[in-house]
């Protein structure tokens, strides 16, 4: 089955702490990105890459960091200097041929900072 | 002012009605649009690419009209499965994956 999985599904986490979340598609797409997403509100990227070893900071890249090291997968490093990062986080990815490049996503990470 | 607006909604109609929903993006460059569903608490799905010249997909329109800078969509019909919030997404360039932009989306609740 082709598709994108993060994981965990839920995570808590001390203020103060690094966490990461998994990416991982099987779609032999060459982009990805980061999304988070708070109640009641559209979706903003953190970061993205379009090829592996390279990647670019999207809207809201602060006190969060990413690597690209296979094509399969991109990680999500929320560190502590994320001043509120309790919401739900989103991974896609997307073919860069063609003209409509449209987003697959995978079914998320909810973290909560207790 | 936002990037990419969308009708505030919610939007709460009865099984069968015919809703239709606006999108409007501020960048003339958009190249590439698209509406997803995102059902509570699930990640956002595609629904349907937007094309210039409109598309139909069984009981879902969508248009686009370059010159007002919006998109919309139109179900007809509505179904009680069709609950769920929409998302529209408007990207610049056909190939500059990083300036996807999403709406804050619009909630549909379709009532027996």
């Amino acid at each position: 089955d082709g598709g994108i999985t993060q994981s965990p599904k839920y995570l808590f986490r001390k203020e103060g702490q690094n966490v990461t979340l998994s990416c991982e598609q099987n779609l032999n797409h060459d982009a990805m990105y980061w999304y988070r997403q708070d109640p009641g509100q559209g979706l903003r990227l953190i970061y993205y890459s379009q090829i592996v070893n390279d990647f670019q900071k999207g809207d809201i890249a602060e006190g969060y960091s990413v690597s690209r090291e296979k094509k399969e997968s991109f990680p999500l490093t929320v560190t502590s200097a994320q001043k509120n990062p309790t919401a739900f986080y989103l991974c896609a990815s997307s073919s860069l041929a063609g003209s409509y490049n449209e987003q697959f996503f995978g079914p998320g990470t909810r973290l909560t900072v207790l | 002012r936002k990037e990419v607006e969308q009708d505030p909604g919610p939007f709460n109609v009865p099984e069968g009605a015919t809703v239709a929903f606006n999108c409007t993006y501020s960048n003339s460059a958009s190249q590439s649009f698209f509406w997803y569903r995102q059902d509570c608490r699930k990640e956002p799905k595609l629904l349907m690419s937007v094309y210039s010249s409109g598309n139909e997909d069984g009981r879902f329109t969508a248009q686009l009209n370059r010159a007002s800078q919006y998109i919309s969509l139109l179900i007809r019909d509505s179904k009680l499965s069709d609950s769920a919030t929409y998302l529209c997404v408007v990207i610049v360039g056909n190939t500059n994956a990083g300036k996807s932009t999403f709406g804050d989306g619009t909630t549909l609740t379709v009532k027996p």
